[in-house]
């Protein structure tokens, strides 16, 4: 089983400033995933990452979101400036090639004020 | 139309029942699947994980997956008060990639 360390676990700012989030593989997986998921619904994707390199971000907001996976290995999310509706828990995940399966970081959540 | 959909709940059964939790797809060339917990303020946590028809048993958890009705079923026997949280699917067309995730069903297991 993967284990996957997100930080800060909690963020609170305020609209149009920017805000990071890190995520930091214990164990490693060339596959990570980050996903968005607003209170009362399931994870959306925003990007994956195949070590290195993007492989899908067609769903990642790019006037104010970005994310990054230098050496293919932890990986961060930045968001700049932030709005209200970004509110949510930001969720990494890594895919194991072996068994297929998905595992998640524990998340941080961003309140925007 | 959704992709997934989930009964939000709140379901709310009493200890010691056998809980059902369903999520019904619209895409037939999902064959990946899996359950997910998630405890309040906390990352999802793998349950099952199944791929095309059948059932697959762990423990006090059943997963069923019946791709001709498009629906798949959580099963938990003996249900506790710490099986109390919410109940994500997901489920993918290509392995390992890909995953589209439910709703979520918010479940309470009364003492």
């Amino acid at each position: 089983e993967a284990e996957v360390a997100q930080s800060p676990r909690y963020k609170i700012t305020e609209k149009s400033q920017a805000v990071a989030f890190w995520c930091d593989p214990i164990s490693g997986h060339a596959t990570l995933y980050w996903y968005r998921q607003i209170l009362g619904q399931g994870p959306e994707l925003l990007v994956q990452f195949q070590d290195e390199s993007v492989v899908d971000d067609s769903q990642l907001p790019k006037d104010r979101f970005s994310a990054e996976r230098l050496k293919g290995v932890d990986s961060t999310l930045k968001i700049q400036p932030a709005e209200l509706g970004d509110s949510a828990m930001y969720l990494c995940a890594l895919g194991s090639l072996n068994t297929g399966e998905l595992f998640f970081g524990e998340g941080s959540r961003l309140t925007v004020l | 139309q959704k992709e997934v959909e989930q009964d939000p709940g709140p379901l709310s059964v009493p200890e010691g029942a056998i809980v059902s939790l369903n999520c019904t797809y619209s895409n037939s060339a999902f064959q990946y699947f899996m359950w997910y917990r998630q405890y309040s303020r906390k990352g999802p946590e793998l349950l099952m994980y199944t791929y095309s028809s059948g059932n697959k048993e762990d423990g006090r958890f059943t997963a069923q997956v019946d791709k001709s009705s498009k629906y798949i079923s959580l099963f938990i026997r003996d249900s506790q008060p710490s099986d109390s949280a919410t109940y994500l699917c997901a489920m993918s067309t290509i392995y390992g990639q890909n995953f589209v995730f439910g709703p979520g069903t918010r479940l309470s297991v009364l003492p």
